[in-house]
């Protein structure tokens, strides 16, 4: 069966720290790699996505995310956080038309 | 431009009640979606609409029916509510269900409690 694992779910950083969330998934064929965002409060939103191409994709609000197909992992990363980052993150691989979403990471910014 | 909007926000209910919970989309979208969100658990799918006039069972089905009402609506019924129904609902949709570069856009949520 097919299922995503998020390494991390509580991370807590100061602000200007560099941040990596880990996103495994386990499938053997071709995916569409989700992560999307809850800030406090709103509905979930997407942040990026990969189809195809180049590995390294750019979302919103300076995140970036590497897709490694060797590794079947998706991680989430952005070089310096700031406060307004405080949220949930979620990782979702779609795969033979199933979205499968990880637990996902709350993710805290200490001003 | 509303998106997908979800009603109500808040409700309690009594164990046995029934409630239908609302969702209508306004970006001509295909595909609905239902899912549940419970702590560590992430998102699970209770049912999904890939097109109107047709609704499939997702992960976690037991203890809801949904209908796709038309394009734009696609409610969720509890028909007899347990606790274990507790947790917060979400509606989203998609252009279509299954196609590249599609993401599901989301609703603010609906938090049910059930005692």
């Amino acid at each position: 069966a097919q299922s995503v694992s998020q390494h991390n779910h509580h991370v807590i950083l100061s602000e200007a720290a560099s941040l990596e969330l880990g996103c495994n998934y386990s499938y053997g064929g071709t995916v569409n790699l989700f992560w999307y965002v809850q800030y406090p409060g709103q509905h979930l939103q997407l942040l990026l996505k990969y189809f195809s191409g180049d590995p390294l994709v750019k979302g919103i609000k300076g995140f970036e995310a590497e897709f490694i197909k060797s590794k079947f992992s998706f991680n989430l990363r952005k070089p310096s956080v700031q406060w307004s980052d405080t949220a949930e993150y979620f990782c979702a691989v779609e795969g033979n038309y199933q979205l499968i979403w990880g637990a996902g990471t709350k993710l805290i910014i200490k001003p | 431009n509303a998106g997908v909007t979800q009603t109500p926000k808040f409700q309690v209910l009594k164990t046995g009640q029934s409630m239908t919970l609302q969702c209508a989309q306004d970006m001509n979208h295909n595909s609905m979606y239902w899912y549940r969100q419970d702590p560590g658990m992430g998102l699970r799918l209770i049912y999904y609409s890939a097109s109107e006039g047709t609704t499939d069972k997702g992960e976690v089905p037991n203890g809801y029916n949904v209908s796709r009402l038309n394009k734009r609506e696609f409610s969720l019924r509890l028909e007899s509510a347990a606790p274990s129904q507790t947790s917060v609902y979400f509606c989203a949709s998609s252009e279509s269900r299954g196609i590249r570069n599609q993401p599901q856009h989301f609703g603010d949520g609906t938090r049910l409690s059930i005692l």
